[in-house]
């Protein structure tokens, strides 16, 4: 079974700049999820999608942040535009189903760094 | 929000020692998870447990899901160099996961 699928691994942008992530879930899974994993910290809960829906984007920080997963599938986030404190790993997980845990997977992340 | 203590930060350990690690939290879980995170790579889930009270083990390691439901340990018995990585405890309540801020795992041989 492939694993979820994210593109770009790294990324440096200057501040004020557009940056936009992309993943791939699981095939199947519906549920999909991104986290922002600051160094030394653990992930972060941005955004949840059910389908093609958003569940939570409580976290996520809608004045510069904003993410969508048109066709239920694939998914990107977009930043725009970036700060400085922006600078993280970006993790996309995907899930069979809302609370399923054991079939919570991530991806490897992209590693953001504003300068 | 719900927010997970995870002890200690960081261990040093010699090859062959028993490790323990727990998170504790102010808030009730209906799951709780360990993860192993190694660098580059994201998170992979190492034990999930579902009900209070629950010891489960996945080879040389055990975790237990605490009674109260607010807390949770994970132990590795007999460590090697490739357990070497952060460990993370999560902790899921409907749809809600909360993630420690991790244990750093260093083994020296």
């Amino acid at each position: 079974e492939a694993g979820v699928a994210q593109s770009p691994r790294y990324k440096i942008i200057e501040k004020r700049q557009s940056v936009a992530f992309w993943c791939n879930p699981i095939s199947g899974h519906a549920t999909l999820y991104w986290y922002q994993q600051i160094l030394g910290q653990g992930p972060k809960l941005l955004i949840q999608f059910q389908n093609n829906g958003v569940v939570d984007d409580s976290q996520l920080p809608k004045d510069r942040f904003s993410a969508e997963r048109l066709k239920g599938v694939d998914s990107t986030l977009k930043i725009q535009p970036a700060k400085l404190e922006d600078s993280a790993v970006y993790l996309c997980a995907s899930s069979l189903d809302l609370g399923v845990a054991f079939h919570y997977t991530f991806g490897s992340g992209t590693r953001l760094t504003v300068v | 929000g719900q927010q997970l203590n995870q002890s200690p930060q960081s261990m040093f350990i010699q090859e062959g020692e028993d490790v323990s690690m727990n998170c504790t939290s102010s808030s009730i879980f209906n799951t709780w998870l360990w993860y192993k995170q190694e660098p580059g790579e994201g998170p992979v889930l190492l034990i999930a447990l579902y009900k209070a009270g629950e010891l489960t083990s996945n080879g040389r390691l055990t975790a237990q899901f605490g009674i109260t439901r607010k807390d949770s340990f994970l132990n590795i018995s007999a460590s090697i160099p490739s357990d070497v990585g952060i460990y993370f405890c999560a902790g899921l309540h409907n749809n809600d996961m909360r993630f420690g801020a991790g244990t750093r795992l260093t083994v020296k041989p």
